[in-house]
């Protein structure tokens, strides 16, 4: 069964700063990988998909890379704000179904 | 509608009763996904549609948990003789898939407590 974990739980950082966060998976037969942030309280908001045959997705000041051989995949923020501060979430699909990773909670301190 | 869309926002409901969950998706959207998330814990599948046929139902943890959509669109997730450990956010999303896309679209949930 396809395991996904997300490095750090928690992170927080000043405004301002470029972080990462880490995403790794077990089985590196996975179709696609797609990051989310989830707001207190709130569904999960689509931030970028990466199909398996691609290497990086970007958005604004969101990239995402994948290593699909080494089960690998990273969110890169840059200039953090404080509307950044929320729980990221990525997923990966395998088969019909996506497996989570118990996601970030990212705080960015003004 | 311009997003998928989720009835009850809130459910309280007693020990052993029936409850029913509704998920509106994105029109056009033929792929539609249910999870269950508990607190502090990513979102665990519960079943897939394609069209109006369940194409994984894999996930559903026993034959309590039940899952229709008759005609395509608007799917009802039927939870029978709920428990105390039924209690979590249930979150529906949907995808339209393109190119081989399966982008998936959340619903802002349902937040189901079982006293």
């Amino acid at each position: 069964k396809q395991e996904v974990t997300q490095i750090p739980a928690a992170l927080s950082v000043p405004e301002g700063e470029n972080l990462v966060l880490n995403c790794s998976f077990t089985d590196s037969a996975i179709y696609n990988l797609q990051w989310f942030r989830q707001d207190p309280g709130k569904g999960l908001t689509s931030l970028l998909l990466i199909q398996s045959s691609q290497r990086e997705q970007t958005s604004g000041r969101l990239n995402a890379s994948l290593d699909k051989s080494s089960g690998r995949s990273t969110l890169y923020i840059a200039a953090s704000q404080p509307g950044d501060s929320a729980t990221y979430l990525c997923a990966v699909r395998a088969g019909n179904q996506f497996y989570f990773g118990t996601g970030t909670s990212l705080t960015v301190i003004p | 509608g311009a997003g998928v869309s989720q009835t009850p926002s809130n459910k309280v409901t007693e020990k052993g009763k029936y409850v029913e969950l509704r998920c509106d998706p994105i029109s056009g959207h033929t792929a539609l996904y249910w999870y269950r998330q508990s607190l502090g814990q990513g979102p665990e599948f519960l079943i897939y549609f394609q069209g109006t046929g369940a194409a994984d139902d894999s996930g559903l943890p026993n034959d309590r948990f039940f899952a229709v959509r008759p005609e395509g669109s608007v799917s009802t997730l039927k939870i029978q003789r709920t428990e105390r450990g039924d209690s979590a956010v249930y979150l529906c999303a949907s995808s339209l898939l393109k190119l081989g896309s399966y982008e998936q679209y959340f619903g802002p949930g349902t937040r189901l407590t079982v006293t």
